[in-house]
């Protein structure tokens, strides 16, 4: 079963705009991960945050966690058209051990130039 | 190049042909995976190799065939394949087995069934 789902969607922005899309799951975790895909293409691994963390920073990337509300955020700051991708949230189920690493459906980020 | 390479990129097949996916990484990685992606739905984990051993294949149908000949790479077999089996299918590899470590993705093959 889907363990993470992302909300919004879809997003349009502006480029030079701000993004954030988030992350919600159901079960225990000891880490989260965001990924990028563009069209068509594999998914590229971007930022995990680990449970004890609330906060983590990559490049223009801000990746927050809630453990409390079991929810997870990704801002890209200043976007770019580059950034125009599908964007997933990963998180290993503990309820398999930590085996599984379950993907949400992904929010569809389009930046308009 | 993200150090995981899938071949080929694109594959059409008859319902009754059989054909190999092909993946290899070079990054040391010691557990390898095939997801499935089709349209609208999340990704479906299929297999899992850890140290060439297949640990999880996650009732997948008999059609599908993975094999793991080393810690480098992994072949997906398809035979007699549905329309339904249509959708992308991707590789990935981690340090270890699981979900504690970021996965590494190859670009995938796009498999059309006719």
């Amino acid at each position: 079963s889907q363990q993470g789902e992302e909300d919004p969607q879809a997003l349009s922005i502006q480029e030079g705009e701000n993004a954030t899309m988030n992350c919600s799951y159901k079960t225990s975790i000891n880490n989260l991960q965001w990924y990028r895909q563009n069209s068509g293409r594999g998914l590229v691994h971007l930022i995990l945050i680990r449970s004890n963390e609330r906060e983590k920073h990559s490049g223009r990337l801000r990746v927050t966690l809630d453990t409390s509300k079991k929810s997870s955020s990704l801002l890209i700051t200043a976007s770019r058209a580059a950034d125009t991708a599908s964007y997933f949230c990963a998180t290993p189920r503990e309820d398999f051990g930590n085996e599984k690493l379950t993907f949400g459906t992904g929010t569809r980020l389009t930046i308009i130039p | 190049e993200t150090g995981v390479t899938q071949t080929p990129r694109h594959l059409v097949m008859g319902m009754t042909n059989k054909k190999s996916l092909k993946c290899e990484q070079h990054l040391g990685h010691n557990a390898m995976y095939w997801y499935k992606q089709s349209a609208k739905k999340p990704l479906e984990l299929m297999f899992v190799y850890s140290l060439e051993e297949r640990v999880e294949n996650n009732s997948v149908p008999s059609r599908f065939s993975p094999e793991c000949p080393n810690s480098s790479h992994l072949f997906l077999h398809l035979h007699t394949l549905q329309p339904e089996d249509s959708a992308l299918y991707l590789c990935a590899s981690s340090l270890s087995r699981g979900g504690n470590y970021g996965y590494t993705f190859g670009s995938g093959t796009r498999l059309t069934v006719v």
